[in-house]
């Protein structure tokens, strides 16, 4: 199976930074990656799918980059709600889609 | 606007069988893949498998062997039955929607706990 993995595993963050979040496939899965975000005690909201399209209603200051085997989830100036814990998943041609394990970012 | 409800027993025996089942308001039934996913502190998040409205089925292979999932499309409702429970089984299941290759939205989650 394809291994997604996230990094860094925490990022320490102001309101108003710039936060750049890793997911590294073990092998290509092409454009066909998303980024999940999760709250505590919330379910994961699908953010980005396709490596760069916005889901419907998330802000345009969340951009999603990469393709093959390396992916990049942007947020270019933390909001307060923006501190959560991201999830990478992908769904390749190698079944079974997998998720990675999660990138949190913090209040510094 | 699509919603999912789900529902179930949360709490089991080891060796026993965990089912839940989700329903699906607000939207289309047939156009989509119905899916599982569980949480848990240790394994992450992990696909379970999905099923469609006419009961065309795709699992995770380390989980096929004791899963079971059906649909009822008259009710607008999915089931799973996941056999023979362990501790390594505990966590958070969702229920989900697949949209061709991604999830949104997901149900809100049942905590499972298996306990003698």
């Amino acid at each position: 199976e394809v291994v997604l993995t996230q990094s860094p595993a925490t990022l320490s963050m102001s309101p108003g930074e710039r936060a750049t979040l890793s997911c590294r496939a073990s092998q290509g899965v092409g454009r066909y990656l998303a980024w999940y975000q999760q709250k505590p005690g919330q379910t994961p909201r699908l953010l980005i799918y396709d490596a760069s399209t916005r889901a419907t209603g998330v802000p345009a200051r969340f951009s999603g980059s990469g393709s093959g085997t390396d992916f990049t989830l942007t947020i270019s100036s933390l909001e307060p709600e923006d501190f959560a814990v991201y999830y990478c998943q992908q769904r390749g041609n190698v079944p079974p889609l997998t998720f990675g394990g999660g990138t949190k970012v913090e209040l510094k | 606007q699509l919603h999912l409800r789900q529902w179930g027993a949360g709490l089991l025996k080891p060796s026993e069988t965990l089912s839940l089942t989700c329903g699906v308001y607000g939207g289309s039934f047939s156009a989509y893949y119905w899916s599982w996913i569980r949480q848990s502190p240790g394994k992450g998040l992990e696909w379970i498998g999905e099923i469609n409205h006419s009961g065309n089925t795709r699992y995770n292979p380390s989980l096929e062997s004791r899963v079971i999932l059906s649909v009822d499309p008259s009710k607008k409702q999915f089931s799973l039955n996941l056999t023979s429970v362990t501790a390594a089984d505990m966590g958070v299941y969702y229920c989900a929607t697949a949209i061709v290759r991604w999830f949104d939205p997901w149900g809100r989650g049942i905590l499972v706990t298996v306990s003698s």
